[in-house]
């Protein structure tokens, strides 16, 4: 069984640019969330889809952050525009049910200079 | 303020001890506990998880300790390898809410042959 995959594995971009961050989860999976963590610090908590429903975004920092998961397939995070302290490692991960343990995948590392 | 700390941000073990990593928590509503396991540019990787109706959980070279009058959990391992020289994240979730995970900081094991 494929992983959950992400796209691309590096970005770097200045700021005031626009970054598409792509994930592509386990098949039959119809829990995604998207993470990050910034710095070192803890990963934190973004958002939860099921299927191509918003089920919980409350940890969107801001509107600058758009996700979507049209079909219930794969999913992207764009961020528009890129500010300095939207750098880190965004991870994506699946489920099959809410609360199993998360499958992530290898994260994007997003610079902004 | 952080839900799940982990005080430790680093542990230095021998091939063949036990490592003990540590976690507390402040959410009495949290009622399951994971951890997690991640190598240098890769996801984090479930390793093992426990309900709040248990007080332990074992699985192979790995166990985990609950003590919830106390807001704490353990991870045991033993014995080490050097193979398990990675950083340990604790995670927590209150099932009855949204089910997302909260993360700790992490502690980075290094095993020493």
């Amino acid at each position: 069984e494929a992983g959950v995959t992400q796209f691309p594995s590096h970005s770097v971009i200045e700021k005031g640019q626009t970054v598409t961050l792509r994930c592509d989860p386990i098949s039959g999976h119809d829990n995604l969330y998207w993470y990050r963590r910034v710095m070192g610090k803890e990963i934190k908590f973004l958002l939860h889809f099921v299927k191509e429903s918003k089920q919980d975004e409350s940890g969107m920092p801001n509107n600058r952050f758009l996700a979507e998961r049209t079909g219930g397939t794969y999913s992207t995070l764009k961020v528009q525009p890129a500010e300095l302290e939207d750098s880190g490692v965004y991870f994506c991960a699946s489920s099959q049910l809410v609360a199993a343990p998360l499958h992530f995948g290898n994260g994007t590392r997003l610079t902004v200079t | 303020d952080q839900q799940v700390k982990q005080n430790s941000p680093s542990l230095s073990v021998q091939e063949g001890r036990i490592s003990i990593l540590n976690c507390d928590y402040t959410n009495s509503m949290f009622d399951y506990f994971l951890w997690y396991k991640k190598y240098p540019a890769e996801g984090p990787t479930f390793l093992i998880s426990i309900s709040s109706i248990k007080d332990k959980n074992e699985d192979g070279r790995f166990t985990v300790f609950l003590n919830k009058s106390a807001k704490h959990l353990s991870l045991h391992i033993v014995p080490s390898q050097p193979g398990d020289s990675a950083v340990y994240f604790c995670a927590a979730s209150d099932r009855g809410s949204q089910g997302n995970l909260i993360f700790g900081k992490g502690t980075k094991l290094s095993v020493k042959p």
